[in-house]
């Protein structure tokens, strides 16, 4: 069974540009995450999806990054513009429903953005 | 939301058993309690979950008092490739979305 896949793996951008990050869940998976980790700390929770809609986006920067997950499989995260507090390592997770609901997901391997 | 308290880093050599303990004092009756494993570059990967008492699996074994405000996570017979980071957290049934990464126990094993 194929894994999360995320695109691309490491970024490198210059403030004030643009940027987008990909996921591909498992196959079937109806919840998907995406979560932010900076460098010695946990994962921290940016917004989750049921299917297409977004159940919990109260942590996402809303000025600058925006998500979405069309179709209820893939799903996009873009950061507009890029700031160097945003250099981190993306990541995206997915779940059946009823798996999230006691923790368990399955994540990708992220995706690492640098900005100068 | 129950704060997870988990030791910042644990060392430990190769062939020993490795108890990681983890502290919710604030745990509910609906919580499940779930451990993640990390490797550098890689996305968290879940180990292990349970509600209550014990639970083993093929990577590792739960502890749980009767009370719920701990738990255990024990690695048997750990080797290099346990080398990582781990996390505990504790979930809230009824919402999903409250998976809530802490800060984790940086693990280091020694030949």
């Amino acid at each position: 069974e194929a894994g999360v896949v995320q695109s691309p793996r490491y970024k490198i951008i210059e403030k004030k540009q643009p940027v987008a990050f990909w996921c591909n869940p498992i196959s079937g998976h109806n919840t998907l995450y995406w979560y932010l980790q900076n460098l010695g700390q946990g994962p921290e929770l940016l917004i989750r999806y049921e299917n297409e809609e977004a159940v919990d986006d109260s942590q996402l920067p809303k000025d600058r990054f925006s998500a979405e997950r069309l179709k209820g499989v893939d799903s996009t995260l873009k950061i507009q513009p890029a700031e160097l507090g945003d250099s981190a390592v993306y990541l995206c997770a997915s779940s059946l429903l009823g798996r999230a609901n006691t923790g368990e997901l399955f994540f990708g391997e992220g995706s690492r953005l640098t900005v100068l | 939301l129950a704060k997870t308290t988990q030791p910042i880093s644990m060392d430990s050599y190769e062939g020993q058993e490795v108890n990681i303990t983890c502290s919710h004092n604030n745990i509910a009756t609906n919580d499940y309690i779930t451990w993640y494993q990390q490797f550098p570059s890689q996305g968290p990967r879940f180990i292990i979950q349970g509600y209550k008492t014990k639970v083993t699996n093929e990577v590792a074994s739960l502890f749980i008092p009767a009370d719920r405000k701990s738990s255990t996570l024990s690695l048997p017979r750990v080797s290099l490739s346990d080398t990582a980071v781990y996390y505990c957290l504790v979930v809230i049934y009824s919402s999903a979305s409250k998976i809530i990464f802490g800060s984790g126990t940086r693990l280091s094993i020694r030949p």
